[in-house]
Formats: structure tokens, sequence, C-alpha cells
């Protein structure tokens, strides 16, 4: 069963610019929302995380945006480089973290 | 440090052959444990995972079954491999009551 939804399934940016991938949860239990960065032949890497105690977190480049009452968040990658392509996944988890559910994955290429 | 290991990286196997897929977490004690499958261009499909030693849940029933013999080794099985059971198996832990998964480095199996 599907939990998270997470859209668009791919993204074509240029150089320089903001990728913005967006995902919907529904189970009000989860209370920690990551977000993954795959690169090809290799298995998925923690790239930044947020708890809805907060509306905001970012990392370098990378920010997650919450909104709680929507049951939505989003990664915005700044200054997108030809290195940010990757395919990303959102999830999230209840507090006990036995069932991190993932969405689809969104596959981002920056064009140099 | 904790490190996650698998092996093989690659594997092509005859249909009805058997298959055995290890995972060893080193650095922590008592870690939850997870093998994923990915099949090409898709999400990360939960198969078990298991949150102590010969503790199993299932999550797809299908061909596969877990077993983990001792508290940082997760082996994925089966007797016979269908061409269906193709794809990228990716293997995760994280601390009891931790955050983020920890994913290994996957293996590619190809069923023929």
């Amino acid at each position: 069963q599907q939990q998270v939804k997470q859209s668009p399934q791919s993204l074509i940016v240029q150089k320089g610019g903001i990728s913005i991938i967006n995902c919907a949860y529904e189970n009000t239990a989860f209370d920690y929302f990551p977000w993954y960065q795959q690169f090809p032949g290799k298995g998925p890497a923690l790239l930044i995380a947020i708890r809805p105690d907060v509306s905001e977190k970012k990392e370098g480049r990378f920010t997650i945006s919450f909104n709680k009452s929507a049951k939505q968040f989003s990664l915005h990658i700044m200054d997108s480089q030809p290195g940010d392509s990757a395919t990303y996944f959102c999830a999230a988890s209840p507090p006990n973290n036995n069932d991190m559910r993932f969405g689809a994955g969104t596959r981002l290429t920056v064009k140099p | 440090s904790q490190t996650i290991h698998q092996w093989p990286a690659t594997l092509v196997q005859p249909v009805g052959s058997p298959l055995s897929l290890e995972c060893t977490v080193e650095g922590t004690s008592n870690p939850n444990l997870y093998w994923y499958r990915q099949a090409a261009g898709r999400g990360l499909q939960l198969l078990f995972y298991s949150v102590g030693i010969g503790q199993i849940s299932s999550e797809v029933p299908q061909n596969l079954s877990a077993s983990r013999p001792q508290d940082r080794q997760f082996i994925l099985s089966s007797k016979k491999l269908l061409l269906s059971d193709s794809g990228f198996y990716l293997c995760a832990w994280t601390r009891q009551g931790g955050d983020g998964y920890t994913f290994g480095s996957g293996t590619r199996l190809t069923v023929v």
C-alpha cells in the first residue's frame, strides 16, 4: 500500500536552476521525513531529513519544506549541478521506525 | 563507525537455482535490518525486516525468505529463482528507535 506519493516521476533542469520534488503522505502518525539520493548502481544515501516540529530545514543547497496541515513536504535543490543528477526518494516513518515508506522516486537530470 | 556490507555486487543465476545474499553490519549491536528490492527504474519495495535474532517480518508473500542467524547478519534466500526475481536487492539498517536507514551498495540479480 502506497502511503507516500512522489512527483514528478522525472525532472530535467538546467545547470544553476532550482529542482523541486514533491511528496504527500497519508499517515498522520509519520514523524520522520527523510530524502535519499541514489546514483546508478548504488544504494540510496540519506541526503537530508526533517521532523514535523519545524517547517523548513536547509543544508547547503538542499532544503526541505514541510507543511504538516497539508501532509506534504518537498525537496528544493538550489543552483542545481550536473553532479546532482540522480534518483531522489522521499520517505516517511512512524515513531517506531520499523515501517519506513518510500515514494516511487524522481529521476533528476541536470543539463550543463 | 558503523558500516554495512552486502555481497555479491552482481549475480547471474539460472531459473530454478537457489539464491543466498548476505548482509552484515559492523560497529553496532541489535540493529533493525531490512531487505528491499528495486526493479529497474522503480521504487523501493520492502521485502523483509528484522528487529532481532530469529525475528523476521515479511511484507510481501513471494518466492523469497529471510533469516537472521546472528545479531548483525541478515540473509536473503530462495530455493528456486523465478525470472521475476530479477532486480536490485538492497540491505539496510537502522538503530533501534533511530532515524534514517543506511543502505548497502546493493546486489544486481539477473535471473536467466
